[in-house]
């Protein structure tokens, strides 16, 4: 079965840099999820998107934008790249199964800012 | 959101049942209960969840008290790919939410 598809798998960047990650979500998914998992934490919540259109905020820097496009999927843009922003960052997608929400995570973007 | 509540960690044996336990003292009637896990390095994993009633896949067995303000997630069988951390998340219905989480129970599996 498709999976959750999240690209680059990994990423190194200089301070003050930028990095584009993308997600692209299972077909039919309509909502989508960005989380953030710093080492030895929990993943926190960004942002997420349903249909297109911004749905729920979370901790998410200004720095840091977000959009889902035409196609669903989505992509995180994060500017002025801080050694703190050194995190996994996992995608999820989401749609009504059984009843209630299924959600499926993506294996992650490893961001490493040096 | 309500909170869940969860032991920090577990330790069990290879090919014994394990029972990882989440209180929610403050669910609500609408709030479905899920558990998610996360191997190292890897994208959160569902598991299972339910709503009132006991729950059983492949994967494992979701028992919820009748008050609702506990659940126990059973693995009947442990293996070593097993180990993970464990998320006990309660989710409103209210469409499409966000899954929020907290501490999870870090499960070892000893060989």
């Amino acid at each position: 079965a498709a999976g959750v598809i999240q690209s680059p798998r990994h990423l190194i960047k200089e301070k003050r840099e930028t990095a584009t990650l993308k997600c692209y979500p299972i077909p039919r998914h309509d909502t989508v999820y960005w989380y953030q998992q710093g080492p030895g934490q929990d993943p926190q919540f960004l942002i997420s998107f349903y249909e297109k259109m911004q749905s729920d905020k979370g901790s998410i820097p200004d720095r840091f934008s977000a959009q889902q496009f035409s196609d669903y999927h989505s992509e995180l843009n994060m500017s002025s790249l801080e050694l703190g922003d050194s995190a996994l960052y996992f995608c999820a997608s989401s749609a009504l199964v059984g009843g209630d929400y299924g959600y499926t995570f993506g294996s992650g973007t490893r961001l490493t800012v040096v | 959101d309500a909170k869940t509540t969860q032991p920090n960690s577990m330790e069990s044996n290879e090919e014994e049942p394990v029972h990882l336990p989440c209180n929610h003292s403050t669910i609500s009637g609408t709030d479905y209960i899920h558990w998610y896990r996360q191997l190292p390095s890897q994208g959160p994993e569902y598991v299972i969840h339910g709503l009132t009633s006991n729950v059983n896949n492949r994967m494992a067995s979701l028992a919820i008290a009748e008050d609702r303000k506990s659940s126990t997630l059973i693995l009947h069988r442990a293996t070593l790919r097993d180990a993970a951390v464990y998320y006990c998340i309660l989710r409103r219905d209210q469409g499409a939410q966000k899954l929020v989480f907290g501490q999870g129970t870090r499960l070892t599996i000893n060989p």
